[in-house]
């Protein structure tokens, strides 16, 4: 089966660094992904893991351990347009994604 | 490039009324998927498809049915729509891996859809 575990929601303050965590069980296993969401919009791909460690773009990185079935998002200096869901999404055998329930960040001032 | 095209945006059904929801994409991408996403919840598959003519099942598929007979459109049929099928629907499609592109979706803006 499939099951993917995420926050519900988080908030934290404009210019502060806020971490996202998500825990899967996948059969079949062969990719990590996390897309952001802004309300009322479509996904939009952010990042890919598919071996262990940290992969970083700009203020976001992301890391992944598959032998802990873990993964988080780290979104530095943010900023009140970061404020959106994060999905974290599994994918597995035939291409498919299997999406947590995301997690929805408030940025403050 | 357009990308992954929906049509309509927002539709109002009575119950027991079909309908098809469109998509079409551009990238000439092998595999196609149909989402709906719940409020604060995430995405679930209906159906999705490695290939023109490719179907199968997703998470959630009662109540659905597409077609896949070119590269570029993947239609989602409601037959006898119910109230739990008010939902936003998304349909993404996804290039080959190695071909360098990862394996990414791509989505189109979405499908409101209500059913009273």
């Amino acid at each position: 089966g499939q099951n993917i575990d995420q926050p519900t929601e988080m908030t934290a303050t404009e210019g502060a660094i806020v971490q996202i965590n998500c825990t899967y069980q996948t059969s079949g296993f062969n990719g990590l992904f996390w897309y952001q969401q802004h309300a009322g919009e479509a996904p939009t791909f952010l990042s890919y893991n598919v071996l262990d460690g940290l992969e970083e773009k700009g203020r976001f990185s992301s890391f992944l351990s598959r032998s802990k079935g873990y993964s988080y998002l780290l979104l530095k200096e943010l900023q009140m347009k970061d404020s959106a869901s994060y999905l974290c999404a599994a994918q597995a055998a035939g291409n498919k994604l299997t999406f947590g329930g995301g997690t929805r960040v408030l940025v403050k001032p | 490039n357009a990308g992954v095209t929906q049509t309509p945006k927002f539709r109002i059904l009575k119950i027991g009324q079909s309908m098809t929801l469109q998509c079409t994409q551009d990238m000439n991408h092998n595999y196609m998927y149909w989402y709906r996403q719940d409020p604060g919840m995430g995405l679930k598959l209906i159906y999705y498809s490695v290939g023109a003519g490719i179907t199968d099942k997703g998470e959630v598929p009662n109540g659905y049915n597409v077609s896949r007979s070119t590269t570029e459109d993947f239609p989602l049929r409601l037959e006898l729509a119910a109230p739990s099928q008010t939902s936003v629907y998304f349909c993404a499609s996804r290039g080959v891996r190695d071909r360098g592109q990862r394996g990414i979706q791509y989505f189109g803006a979405g499908t409101r859809l209500s059913v009273l």
